[in-house]
């Protein structure tokens, strides 16, 4: 499973884009790269998942380069209810147990 | 969209007795879901997985005779808490694997259940 690094915590305003990068090494060859957002007190909401190049839909984008060593998540134009917690994370491709491993997340806090 | 529940939302117990949540995925069939459990201010950690027919996969470190899996059918896991003491109280989330999606499977998770043990 792959390990992933995120930044603790970011700060944004309202309207902005935010992009949350994540670095994922060690990503095997199966192993796609989901993002979940969590609210407190929530469970992960599931926002976007690609294996390369770029995934769009109505709530972000994703963007994973050619090595595939990490990601990024875009939001745009984010709203004060964009405040929570974002996990990447990498796999389970083929895995038969199709585990996934939380890291820490990166904490998105909106400001108006 | 794939849903999961949990139940109940919340719950508040003595120390020493027993606690069981269900999961359940309301719209696909999972035959493996997976259990995690979150500490204030921390990420989710994954407890267990559960087969449904099969016996559960313990990670390292979590007593499985302390947090009986039942995986009875495709659309329902139990999680049950025995012998409950305070510092079992979390939050315990779940989640269900879309197999239908194949290789893109993707993990659906419930709404948590807040566990007190005074």
């Amino acid at each position: 499973l792959a390990k992933t690094t995120q930044p603790i915590s970011m700060d944004s305003y309202e309207g902005q884009e935010v992009n949350i990068t994540c670095s994922h090494n060690n990503i095997a060859t199966n192993d796609y790269i989901t993002w979940y957002q969590q609210f407190p007190s929530q469970g992960p909401r599931f926002i976007i998942q690609g294996y390369k190049t770029k995934v769009t839909n109505e709530v972000a984008s994703l963007f994973i380069p050619a090595d595939r060593k990490s990601s990024t998540l875009s939001l745009p134009r984010v709203s004060l209810s964009d405040t929570a917690v974002y996990y990447c994370l990498g796999g389970p491709g083929s895995s038969n147990t199709g585990k996934l491993i939380f890291g820490q997340g990166t904490t998105l806090q909106v400001k108006p | 969209g794939a849903v999961v529940s949990q139940h109940p939302s919340w719950v508040i117990c003595k120390s020493g007795t027993s606690v069981k949540i269900e999961c359940r995925s309301l719209d696909f069939q999972a035959t493996t879901m997976f259990w995690y459990r979150q500490f204030p201010k921390q990420s989710l950690m994954l407890m267990a997985t559960s087969n449904e027919g099969s016996k559960a996969t313990y990670e390292q470190g979590v007593e499985k005779d302390k947090f009986l899996i039942n995986h009875a059918s495709l659309t329902l896991s139990t999680l049950t808490v025995t012998s409950a003491h305070p510092e079992d109280s979390s939050f315990y989330i779940c989640s269900a694997r879309d197999e239908e999606r194949g290789v893109l499977d993707t993990q659906y998770f419930g709404p948590g259940t807040r566990l007190t043990v005074l």
